[in-house]
């Protein structure tokens, strides 16, 4: 088992819909990242958190260290938002810089 | 968007041959990190560096080296290209521990295409 798992892998919307993305993990974290990658292959910080809830825009974060758990949502989405939207976790052990894993992606495609 | 510029963007190589990539920061930025992103996983590390001429190994570090000798730049050498290491490369820069207190900021992508 993945220690970053993220659901759905594919998401299709229709435009206006509000989204959600999920993503859990099983190790002990001092934050976690949600970043995007669009189709031309850059890919883009949008938030890193380590309890609560963020908001930029339309996006939000928000995270439940109890549950191990986090959530991305898009409200009132749009077809620029179609990206693939990738959550990182750092591990909370010291020592290491590079100590965050990745999940593997939720491809979101958002249709007019 | 944070200055951070990889080159080549694309590159075409034959296997057994040497390839280097290079990450160049205007940031200042201490920590810097060579991923590497293929279908059905997650972006998995390389290397990392985490000063001048300070760098450790990743997950994925066999058939890689690197070098930091100036803050600004960080290169990824593959010493003998393999088929196997077909990827798209992101080179990603932190002003503090990577993951835990900063967030990255990642360049544009190298595609390099062992044949």
């Amino acid at each position: 088992k993945n220690e970053v798992e993220q659901s759905p892998q594919n998401l299709t919307a229709q435009e206006g819909e509000f989204i959600t993305i999920n993503c859990s993990y099983s190790v002990g974290i001092s934050a976690l990242h949600w970043l995007q990658q669009h189709p031309g292959g850059g890919i883009v910080s949008l938030f890193m958190l380590s309890s609560g809830k963020k908001k930029h825009g339309r996006l939000i974060a928000t995270i439940n260290i109890q549950e191990k758990h986090s959530s991305l949502h898009i409200t009132a989405s749009h077809p620029r938002d179609s990206a693939v939207y990738i959550c990182a976790a750092s591990r909370n052990y010291g020592g290491s810089q590079g100590n965050l894993i990745f999940g593997k992606g939720t491809k979101l495609s958002v249709k007019p | 968007d944070a200055g951070i510029t990889q080159s080549p963007r694309h590159k075409v190589t034959e296997t057994g041959t040497p390839v280097t990539l290079r990450c160049h920061q205007t940031e200042n930025h201490r920590y810097m990190y060579w991923y590497r992103q293929d279908p059905g996983h997650g972006l998995r590390l390389i290397h990392y560096s985490y000063g001048v001429k300070d760098t450790d190994k990743g997950e994925v570090s066999d058939g890689y080296s690197v070098s930091r000798s100036k803050t600004e730049d960080f290169l990824l050498t593959l010493e003998s290209a393999t088929s196997s290491q077909t990827s798209v490369y992101f080179c990603a820069i932190s002003e503090g521990q990577g993951g835990g207190n900063s967030p990255l900021h990642f360049g544009n992508g190298t595609r390099l295409t062992v044949t």
